[in-house]
């Protein structure tokens, strides 16, 4: 059973530019969340897609957006990056919505910006 | 709103002594409760959940946890520790309705000394 994989691994870019990270959830799963780790603290819930459709949404501006494809792979893009986003980014799968609520995370991509 | 408390940022220990890491939630409404596991440039791993039944609940690696529902905490334990649980650990709490966004406390760094 494939786990759930995201790319890039590591990513720098400039201020102002944008960026778009991939994720593969595990088999089966429908349901993708991302959350943006900072240095030294704990993971921070950005959104959730179920069966293609933004389910949740934590405080995040609007320039974050995201899309889940119909093989549930997912994508989160970040428009007009700033310093403060240099981050870890964490993909999330799950089962099924309302099922089963532990979540399987991917190793993360990490964004550095400059 | 929920929010998470992880009341000790590093706990250092020495091999084969016992550990506990607190973590106090806070919910106007009933939520599951979780705990991961995040080792050096890696991503999340579940180490156990409490969602219903028993208070104790064990998981992964020798770890268990107990649930006190008055004093809103989940507390994490083990009984003797190795260098290889040298990691940040994350208590967590999702609403058991809507959203499955997981909302994380701020992670204690546990460090093993020989």
């Amino acid at each position: 059973e494939t786990g759930v994989t995201q790319s890039p691994t590591h990513l720098i870019k400039t201020r102002g530019q944008q960026v778009t990270l991939r994720c593969s959830s595990q088999s089966g799963h429908n349901t993708v969340s991302w959350y943006q780790q900072a240095l030294g603290q704990g993971p921070q819930f950005i959104f959730q897609y179920y069966r293609e459709e933004e389910n949740g949404r934590g405080n995040f501006p609007p320039r974050f957006s995201g899309l889940q494809f119909p093989n549930y792979s997912s994508e989160l893009n970040v428009n007009a990056l700033e310093l403060d986003d240099s981050a870890l980014y964490l993909c999330a799968s799950s089962l099924e919505l309302g099922r089963s609520y532990e979540q399987y995370f991917g190793p993360g991509t990490r964004l550095t910006v400059t | 709103a929920q929010s998470v408390t992880q009341l000790d940022s590093q706990v250092p220990v020495f091999e084969e002594a016992p550990v506990e890491l607190r973590c106090n939630y806070s919910s106007s409404v009933s939520v599951y409760l979780f705990w991961y596991v995040q080792y050096p440039n890696q991503g999340l791993q579940l180490l156990l959940k409490y969602l219903s039944g028993s208070t104790l609940v064990k998981g992964i690696n020798g770890f268990e946890a107990e649930f006190n529902k008055s004093q809103t905490s989940f507390h994490l334990r083990k009984p003797s520790v190795h260098i290889s649980d040298t990691a940040e650990y994350f208590c967590a709490v999702t609403l058991i309705q809507g959203a499955q966004k997981l909302v994380f406390g701020q992670g204690t760094r546990l460090t093993i000394n020989p």
